[in-house]
């Protein structure tokens, strides 16, 4: 199994562009997220989906879009890229039952927006 | 609303000596606390969690979990470090508000070892 895989791992953007970060993961998980870490921030919650046709906002949606038309993919939108949204974006995986706490993560995505 | 806070940024220790990263949290109820590490460009990975039962937690990588409900605390521990243990260490909890099994990160502790 490959797990989570994320692309691209870097990207460069200008103020404006609208671009997806793509997320796919092989091990059949109900669970998807997407999550931005920034310095002294920890991770913050962007979106989140719970299984195939349902996604639901995590602390910080404001400017990113999400769809989960598979069980596999879960793409992450950003409408009009903003400086704000410099980051490094983290997708990850969970089961269902008792072990859904139980995240695993992509490599990552490092963003930068001019 | 479910928190944790880990009041270190960085802890250094050198390698051979015990280590422990520190983690309070505030919930309503009982919490779902968990660690989780971060090597230098990749994702994090799951180390242990603490449901119920005993407070002492057992993890990978030798890592072990001390849950004390009296001072609402669950620090990370480890009886002899190892320079293969620096990392970025995150505490969490899981938002209890709904079903969703969303987690809450503390900030983040970067653990030094020196050789």
């Amino acid at each position: 199994n490959a797990g989570v895989t994320q692309t691209p791992k870097f990207q460069v953007l200008k103020t404006g562009q609208s671009m997806t970060l793509q997320c796919a993961q092989d091990m059949n998980h109900e669970y998807m997220s997407w999550y931005r870490q920034d310095p002294g921030m920890g991770l913050r919650l962007i979106h989140y989906s719970v299984g195939a046709g349902i996604t639901d906002q995590g602390e910080v949606p404001n400017g990113y879009n999400v769809s989960r038309s598979t069980t596999e993919d879960f793409p992450l939108r950003l409408l009009s890229a903003a400086p704000s949204q410099t980051s490094v974006y983290f997708c990850a995986s969970s089961p269902r039952g008792g072990l859904r706490e139980k995240l695993f993560f992509g490599s990552g995505t490092q963003l930068s927006v001019l | 609303a479910q928190s944790v806070a880990q009041p270190e940024d960085q802890v250094k220790v050198a390698e051979g000596n015990p280590l422990t990263v520190k983690c309070t949290y505030s919930v309503s109820g009982n919490p779902y606390l968990f660690w989780y590490v971060q090597y230098p460009n990749r994702g994090l990975q799951f180390l242990l969690k603490y449901i119920t039962g005993d407070n002492l937690v057992k993890g990978s990588y030798g890592f072990e979990a001390e849950f004390n409900k009296s001072q609402t605390s669950f620090h990370l521990k480890k009886p002899s470090a190892l320079v293969s243990d620096s990392a970025l260490y995150f505490c969490a909890v899981r938002d209890m508000v709904d079903s969703s099994y969303k987690l809450i990160f503390g900030s983040g502790t970067r653990l030094l070892v020196r050789p």
